[in-house]
């Protein structure tokens, strides 16, 4: 089964820096997933890891630890729009099968003040 | 990218009758997905639709209550059979990887959803 963590909620001010962490257990672990998801929409891709390390993507950069279990969005010079649900997801691939479904932890709504 | 469309977008359902729900998406997929997210809470995934086999459930829902077809590779129906209130939620269609591609770091792309109010 999957076990994924995250904080329900976060305030951050505008400009600032947030950190949202993400731990994680599956046994088919075949990528990690961040999606914002605005009330009342659908949720939309942010990020994918696979490997361990940083991936940087413009004020949005995400990190995986792989043999840690653990995952963060660092979202950058925060706007009022940023205020969301962050999706912290991860694909696990059952065995024998190159593909695999995506589970999602509770979400992570931020506030963003002015 | 893969653009979905699901009908109907929202409907208020009486106890006991039964609500079909479509999924379209614009290019050929392997898998498409239906998962249910109940007010403020996260998505849960219901079950794995592939052409050609029997939908694959998860935990805690069964055929008989959310019976699915898959008849090709751009469509999908979800049905919510005998519904009552505790169903009422946001059912969200979602497309996987394009066909004959194995790929995993292709995203999955989200319907817009449908709301189902029970009464």
């Amino acid at each position: 089964g999957q076990n994924i963590d995250q904080p329900t909620e976060m305030t951050a001010t505008e400009g600032a820096i947030v950190q949202i962490n993400c731990t994680y257990q599956t046994s088919g672990f075949n990528g990690l997933f961040w999606y914002q998801q605005h009330a009342g929409e659908a949720p939309t891709f942010l990020s994918y890891n696979v490997l361990d390390g940083l991936e940087e993507k413009g004020r949005f950069s995400s990190f995986l630890s792989r043999s840690k279990g653990y995952s963060y969005l660092l979202l950058k010079e925060l706007q009022m729009k940023d205020s969301a649900s962050y999706l912290c997801a991860v694909r696990d691939r059952e065995r024998g099968s190159t593909l695999g479904r995506l589970y999602f932890g509770r979400g992570t709504q931020l506030t963003v003040w002015p | 990218s893969a653009v979905i469309s699901q009908k109907p977008s929202r409907d208020i359902c009486q106890r006991g009758t039964s609500l079909t729900i479509q999924c379209q998406v614009d290019s050929q997929v392997t898998m498409m997905f239906w998962y249910r997210q109940q007010p403020g809470q996260s998505l849960t995934l219901i079950a794995t639709a592939n052409q050609g086999s029997e939908a694959t459930y998860e935990s805690g829902f069964v055929i008989d209550k959310f019976p699915i077809s898959r008849p090709n590779l751009t469509f999908s129906t979800l049905t919510v059979s005998n519904m009552s209130p505790e169903d009422s939620s946001i059912y969200l269609c979602s497309a996987g990887e394009p066909e004959g591609s194995a790929d995993p770091s292709y995203e999955q792309y989200f319907g817009p959803g449908t709301r189902l109010t029970v009464t």
